[in-house]
């Protein structure tokens, strides 16, 4: 069965720096989103991604975040310059259509030092 | 804007027992309704889904019924498994929205002992 796939599964970066998640959402998909989870807390919405523009953002994806899908199969998440409480499970997830469910990858952890 | 509810854990249970984990929720729209898991240490898999009044969702011996009179999409299961032990999220989705973001509860941890 096709699945969401995310690079790296953990990333460990200095307060300040840039890090971009990667995620290949499943080849047919066309609408993804990424979503947060702080450890021990819900999952949470940041930004959902339809025919190459946000749709929806959260007040959580501020303008140090951004998406983009450069070349037709990947979609990254990038965070400028990162803050201590970026440290959290990043999850992207993709779907075909609107009443599908969303297909989730298996996260990247991120750790902000 | 749209909420998911669901009933506090830790829910800590013999192996053979019967499982149910309450999960109500608010929207503006007619929602679809899921129920994700999330194994120690992996990321959410889709357990079961409705998508309309009284389906009803079942996968792996767990089910759910959508229940629009009551906002309600409860998880049960007649007999759990020590396998079963993971975090379990209710959530939902507007349907007739581009965006279709789902919103989920804040999760229920079960621990299922031998």
């Amino acid at each position: 069965e096709p699945e969401v796939t995310q690079t790296p599964s953990h990333q460990v970066t200095q307060m300040g720096q840039e890090v971009i998640l990667r995620c290949v959402p499943i080849s047919n998909h066309l609408y993804f989103y990424w979503y947060r989870q702080i450890l021990g807390q819900k999952v949470e919405f940041l930004v959902s991604f339809y025919n190459n523009e946000i749709s929806e953002k959260s007040e959580i994806f501020d303008d140090q975040f951004s998406v983009e899908r450069p070349d037709g199969s990947n979609f990254t998440l990038k965070i400028r310059s990162t803050k201590l409480e970026d440290s959290a499970m990043y999850f992207c997830a993709s779907k075909r259509e609107g009443l599908q469910p969303q297909h989730f990858g298996d996260g990247t952890r991120l750790s902000i030092l | 804007g749209d909420s998911v509810t669901q009933m506090e854990g830790p829910v800590t249970l013999s192996e053979e027992a019967f499982l149910t984990i309450n999960c109500t929720y608010t929207a503006t729209g007619y929602p679809s309704l899921f129920w994700y898991v999330q194994y120690p240490g992996e990321g959410l898999q889709l357990l079961l889904k409705a998508t309309k009044a009284d389906d009803k969702g079942s996968n792996k011996g767990f089910e759910a019924t959508y229940r629009k009179e009551t906002t309600s999409f409860h998880l049960e299961k007649g007999s759990v498994q020590v396998s079963d032990s993971a975090v379990y999220f209710c959530a939902l989705s507007e349907k007739d929205t581009n965006a279709g973001k789902s919103t989920f509860g804040d999760g229920t941890t079960l621990t299922v002992k031998p």
